[in-house]
């Protein structure tokens, strides 16, 4: 069966600082992945979403970018954290077409910038 | 890009009501509707999900429409219970199984 891993769980970060989490899925073959972001209390907001190795879309200019470097490897990163970027970042995975489009989601990363 | 809404943001029902949250979305090409329920501190899990060819889909307590000439799609939940107390999220997906989310409606079943 297929699961998903995303590490860390929390993590609390000083302004300025780099930032790298990483998630991988088990049991599937080029998955499509996607990083999500929300603030307390908000709604989920798509940042990056990616259909193969090295194919990255952004949905949002901001401060972080995503990566690709195996196919089942997605690491969303930061070269210098701002305070707005506090949020549970949420990994995901679906299957491409023509199969089902059901998302299936990391367990979360709590990222607070001091 | 596909630009999703949702209403209520908060909904408190009696236990035993009906409870029901209402989303449009805005691109026509869209064509697979998902909705999410979201606990505490917890991951989003997929409840249940409409595809556009199809007008209503059940399962047990919950229900979805799909309006596609209006763009819009329901969730329906009847005999409310206190578990169902929790943040859902309706969804659409557009090009590259790109999935937008709404923004969330807070479900407050009392009992």
């Amino acid at each position: 069966s297929q699961t998903i891993h995303q590490w860390p769980a929390t993590l609390v970060q000083p302004v300025g600082s780099p930032l790298s989490l990483e998630c991988t899925v088990e049991g599937t073959s080029n998955p499509n992945l996607y990083w999500y972001r929300q603030a307390a209390g908000r709604g989920l907001q798509l940042l990056f979403y990616s259909v193969g190795i090295g194919q990255i879309s952004s949905e949002v200019p901001q401060n972080l970018s995503a990566s690709r470097p195996q196919d089942r490897q997605f690491i969303l990163s930061s070269k210098k954290l701002l305070l707005s970027d506090s949020g549970f970042y949420l990994c995901a995975w679906s299957v491409p077409r023509p199969f089902n489009e059901k998302l299936f989601f990391g367990s979360g990363t709590q990222l607070s910038v001091l | 890009g596909e630009n999703v809404e949702q209403h209520p943001s908060t909904l408190s029902v009696q236990e035993g009501d009906s409870a029901v949250i209402k989303c449009t979305y805005s691109d026509s090409a869209s064509n697979y509707f998902p909705w999410y329920k979201q606990e505490l501190g917890k991951r989003p899990q997929l409840i249940i999900d409409i595809r556009s060819n199809v007008g209503e889909k059940k399962d047990q307590r919950i229900a979805v429409t799909l309006n596609k000439t209006a763009k819009h799609f329901s969730l329906h939940i009847t005999e409310t219970q206190p578990e169902d107390s929790a943040v859902y999220f309706c969804a659409a997906e557009g090009g590259y199984q790109k999935v937008t989310f709404g923004t969330g409606t807070k479900l407050q079943v009392i009992p």
